[in-house]
């Protein structure tokens, strides 16, 4: 089964709204990452939130993992058109740093 | 730098019929990895090769096997094609197995069984 679960599984603003996606995950973790996939690409790593860090930025992406509610967020300030992708978080369990296991995605669509 | 690069892009396949997915990387990797996407769902680990010499199932490895031909190349091979193993696969990379690196992945591989 997959370790973590996004939500909403889709979502719609409008160019410069913020943009807010959940990620949830079963197991203790050493990590979460977030990547993102523009529609018939590969996946672009966005950001990486050790198991001991609460919040961390990179640019306009605000990402907070809460280890006792085992679950993540991640923020996308200002939206523009061009952050139109899906988002995945992806997680490796404590103890298993050898792979990462994804969750199922959230669709974002930044309209003009 | 090419990065990842997966040979073909598209393929289509009978039912019963053989063929190897094409993975390399040139940034001087260690492990290397193949997912499958299907439609509306997130990457599922097929196989993976922590390091050069060494290969590991992953959560769907039935009906595929692998070869990590050297540090750069690691295919993926379907000896009889099914219509489930219709999806879009993917080679990744990365530096090892520390869970802080990240990965970096090829464009994939669209593949249909009919």
């Amino acid at each position: 089964s997959q370790q973590g679960e996004e939500d909403p599984q889709a979502l719609s603003i409008q160019e410069g709204e913020n943009a807010t996606m959940n990620c949830s995950y079963k197991t203790s973790i050493n990590n979460l990452q977030w990547y993102r996939q523009n529609s018939g690409r590969g996946l672009v790593h966005l950001i990486l939130i050790r198991s001991n860090e609460r919040e961390k930025h990179s640019g306009r992406l605000r990402v907070t993992l809460d280890t006792s509610k085992k679950s993540s967020s991640l923020l996308i300030t200002a939206s523009r058109a061009a952050d139109t992708a899906s988002y995945f978080c992806a997680t490796d369990k404590t103890g298993t740093a050898s792979k990462l296991t994804f969750g199922t995605g959230t669709r974002l669509q930044v309209t003009l | 730098n090419a990065g990842v690069t997966q040979t073909p892009k598209f393929q289509v396949l009978k039912t019963g019929q053989s063929m190897t997915l094409q993975c390399a990387q040139d940034m001087n990797h260690n492990s290397m990895y193949w997912y499958r996407q299907d439609p509306g769902m997130g990457l599922r680990l097929i196989y993976y090769s922590a390091s050069e010499g060494t290969t590991d199932k992953g959560e769907v490895p039935n009906g595929y096997n692998v070869s990590r031909l050297n540090k750069r190349e690691f295919s993926l091979r379907l000896e009889s094609a099914a219509p489930s193993q219709t999806s879009v696969y993917f080679c990744a990379s990365r530096p090892g197995v520390a869970s802080t690196y990240e990965q970096y992945f090829g464009p994939g591989t669209r593949l249909t069984v009919t």
